[in-house]
């Protein structure tokens, strides 16, 4: 069955400081890896999208790494900022099906910052 | 800058009315989608349409239908609301094919009472 695993599901950290979320993925096949950032009563935003080639990509402060091989993926986010307050959702793109891949979305990990 | 528009962000209808959630985009894009979120779970899909008149089932079609008259324009239905219905509608567009980026709209929280 495909699927997305994320976790931890909540994390609290203070202000300044780092985190990293986790990803499991059983889906096959592969196509990309991407990473959603969705604020409260707001639509998911892309943070990143990794192809199967590719082990990293970054956007300003936020890493993504993806590791094929044993289907795990991590965001990692560098001193941290109240506005990283959000729900961060793994989405990975399995197909090719007639019309597009098709997605599968892991639950998300709360992150609140405190200052 | 791609903009996807939902028509209500609060919408609260009783039992067994019909509901209408309506989407537009403004990129003309080929796809168009409707998920449904509920804590816990992932996004799931409710329908595609990746043509004008065109739509797919997704993972969880039962108790809804869809419209799509016009490319920028989406509509989800709720034929008999219920209770069960109650949750946050999220509306999506993209390019054809696997790889391209869906763009989301703001959402509309749907409370059946």
């Amino acid at each position: 069955k495909n699927q997305v695993e994320q976790s931890p599901q909540s994390l609290i950290i203070l202000e300044g400081k780092n985190c990293t979320l986790q990803c499991n993925y059983t889906v096959s096949p592969f196509s990309n890896l991407r990473w959603y950032k969705q604020d409260t009563g707001r639509g998911p935003v892309s943070l990143t999208i990794m192809t199967f080639s590719e082990n990293t990509k970054s956007n300003g402060r936020y890493t993504a790494t993806l590791d094929a091989d044993t289907k795990q993926s991590s965001l990692h986010i560098t001193a941290s900022q109240l506005s990283d307050s959000a729900s961060y959702i793994c989405v990975v793109s399995g197909g090719p099906g007639e019309y597009g891949n098709k997605l599968v979305f892991g639950a998300g990990t709360i992150l609140r910052v405190k200052s | 800058d791609v903009k996807v528009t939902q028509s209500s962000r609060y919408l609260v209808k009783r039992t067994g009315e019909k509901v209408f959630l309506e989407c537009v985009q403004d990129m003309d894009h080929e796809n168009m989608f409707w998920y449904r979120q509920d804590p816990g779970l992932g996004l799931r899909l409710i329908y595609f349409s990746y043509d004008v008149k065109m739509k797919e089932k997704g993972d969880i079609p039962e108790g809804y239908s869809v419209s799509r008259e016009k490319k920028e324009r989406f509509s989800l239905i709720l034929e008999s609301a219920s209770t069960n219905q109650t949750s946050m509608y999220l509306c999506a567009s993209s390019l054809p094919g696997g790889n391209y980026e869906q763009y989301f709209g703001p959402g509309t929280r749907l409370t059946v009472t």
